[in-house]
């Protein structure tokens, strides 16, 4: 089956620290990779993604993910997190034969900034 | 002001009762998604809906049940047959051709 696994599921980092967010998907066809943010009430908003091209993509907020085909990753970095950044985490993966539009989630990760 | 708005926000129902979940979209999305989220397990399809008066399970549709008569609007009820209702709903939508999907903000359904 198909699936997404997020290995980090609650990070603690201090302000202006490096983040990097695991995220690795069980399928062997072309794939629309995805992350998405879900602050402390709020909505659960897109936050990057990725289709073809530059395997590079920069996202809102200083964000960026970097898709790796030979792993079947798309990890989530950012070089100083913000106090602000404290949220919830989830990678997403559209596989695009066979899937009729169905996005598939991990887990989530926590992430904590102490300011 | 475009967007995805569910109602109410909390919801308390006792064991046994069914409840609909409202979802509303002025974005003229064709799709329609609603998700369970529980904490450590993501966001899971219960149901989905590419166009109008059509709709398919998802990955745990069982005591659940959706209709979508109208473009803009995809209620889901939860059944008394759902064994573990308690948990938080997020209904989304997208348009054609696009696979990015956007959220509304929830509802916190409670069953006791």
């Amino acid at each position: 089956a198909q699936s997404v696994s997020q290995h980090n599921h609650h990070v603690i980092l201090s302000e202006a620290a490096s983040l990097e967010l695991g995220c690795n998907y069980s399928y062997g066809g072309t794939v629309n990779l995805f992350w998405y943010v879900q602050y402390p009430g709020q909505h659960l908003q897109l936050l990057l993604k990725y289709f073809s091209g530059d395997p590079l993509v920069k996202g809102i907020k200083g964000f960026e993910a970097e898709f790796i085909k030979s792993k079947f990753s798309f990890n989530l970095r950012k070089p100083s997190v913000q106090w602000s950044d404290t949220a919830e985490y989830f990678c997403a993966v559209k596989p695009l034969s066979g899937n009729t539009g169905k996005l598939i989630f991990g887990q989530g990760t926590t992430l904590q900034v102490k300011p | 002001d475009g967007g995805i708005t569910q109602s109410p926000k909390y919801l308390f129902r006792k064991e046994g009762q069914n409840v609909t979940l409202s979802c509303e979209q002025n974005l003229n999305h064709d799709a329609m998604y609603w998700y369970r989220q529980d904490p450590g397990q993501g966001l899971r399809l219960i149901y989905y809906s590419q166009i109008v008066n059509d709709f398919q399970k998802g990955d745990i549709a069982e005591g659940y049940s959706v209709s979508r008569e109208k473009k803009e609007s995809f209620p889901l009820t939860v059944t008394s047959a759902q064994k573990n209702p308690t948990a938080f709903y997020l209904c989304a939508s997208s348009p054609t051709g696009k696979d990015e999907q956007y959220f509304g903000p929830g509802t916190r359904l409670t069953v006791t």
